[in-house]
Parts: C-alpha cells; structure tokens; sequence
C-alpha cells in the first residue's frame, strides 16, 4: 500500500502567518490528492481536491500544488479558525490511505 | 441540511460484533458512494472500504476482508457498518464519508462526526 508521510508533525505559527505542510507519498499517486481539516470533536472538512483545486466554500487562503509524490499545502495567512489538524489522503490506488496528520497550532 | 448523522458511542467485549448506523439527510442517498475509515488512538485514518449507496455493491479493504460488512437502507437514506470478532486493537473512532462525484475520485466531501467504538473486557 502506499505510505503518506506529512511533514512537520506540529507547525507553530502566529496569527496572520503563513503556514506550509507537506505530504509525500511513497508511490506516484499523479494529482488523487486530497487535503482535509480536523477539529476535536467535528467532522473532517474537504479542502482541497485533485491535488489543487478548491472545495465549495473554501476560502481562497488555501491553496494546494504538486503531482506525483510530492504536495504542498499552503494557508497564507493564518486565522484563528484555523488552527487544527491537516491530512492529506490518495485516492491513486487501493487501499485508500492517509497521512498522519499535521498539528497547526498557536505560536 | 446536508449532513451524515452516525450512531452514539458502543462498549463491546472482545469476540463481540458492532453496527455502526450512518444517516444521510439533504441529499439523495443513492447519488453518492459511502466510505468507511476509522481512526485508533493514535494512529492515523484507516479506510476500511466502501459501498455503493445504489446497488449495495461494496469493496472491502483486504485488512478487514471477512470481518466487516457494509450494507445500506435506501429508504431510510442509512448507511451501516459491522464489524465482528472485535479485538482491543478495533477500539477506534469510526467514520462515514461520502464519495464527492467525480470520474475516478476517491476522495469525501462530507463526512460524519465519528463513532466511538470501545473494546473492553
């Protein structure tokens, strides 16, 4: 099965900052590449899609590149709402498999 | 309101099998694909497979091949998991997610708030 491997496991960043994440998977996996949100206690959020593009309703701060094994997301500037914990997922091969996620959290 | 709606929280001794119940509202239920995937303790999200919401076709993960079945209720617009011959390692948070329509995508464009499922003596 291919391993996702995120990058850092917990990101400090001050309000208004920019934050970057990193995801590598250990196969090519082309642009099936998804990025989610988690908060304690909610439902996971789909951000970003195919590698880059937008979910409905995500505001534009979120931005999501790369193909292959290598992806990026980026938050430009950081809100409060923000703070909480990114996966990314390929949906290349079977089984389906995720990252280990990556903490955001107040500096 | 466009929404999965899972079952409460369920303690259950090891051997013991689980239904995990999954209501979709907003939407129509046959439209879409449900996934399944669970979360340990510290660990990271586990797919555990899918079932196509219209014809109840469904596809395990290997992992789970033999000990989990998926199965729907159209008219009650559910979607269920059960998982059996649970094992302390099965103690996990269980989600259901939707499959966003796409040619070939996998990936879930709403999801529910988890089930938690305790395996204890």
């Amino acid at each position: 099965e291919i391993v996702m491997t995120q990058s850092p496991a917990t990101l400090s960043v001050s309000p208004g900052e920019r934050a970057t994440l990193s995801c590598r998977a250990s196969q090519i996996v082309s642009s099936s590449l998804a990025w989610y949100q988690h908060k304690p206690g909610q439902a996971p959020r789909l951000l970003i899609y195919s590698a880059s593009t937008r979910a409905t309703g995500i505001p534009a701060r979120f931005s999501g590149s790369g193909s292959g094994t290598e992806f990026t997301l980026t938050i430009s500037s950081l809100q409060s709402e923000d703070f909480a914990v990114y996966f990314c997922h390929q949906y290349n091969n079977w089984p389906l498999t995720f990252g280990g996620g990556t903490k955001v959290e107040i500096k | 309101q466009v929404q999965l709606v899972q079952s409460g929280a369920e303690v259950k001794k090891p051997g013991a099998s689980v239904k995990v119940s999954c209501k979709a509202s907003g939407y129509t239920f046959t439209k879409y694909a449900m996934h399944w995937v669970r979360q340990a303790p510290g660990q990271r999200l586990e797919w555990m497979g899918w079932i196509n919401a219209d014809n109840g076709n469904t596809r395990y993960s290997q992992k789970f091949q033999g000990r989990v079945t998926f199965t729907r209720d159209t008219s009650a617009s559910t979607a269920y998991m059960e998982l059996s011959s649970l094992r302390f390692e099965d103690t996990a948070v269980y989600y259901c997610a939707r499959e966003r329509p796409g040619y070939l995508d996998r990936d879930f464009d709403l999801w529910g708030r988890g089930t938690l499922v305790t395996v204890s003596p």
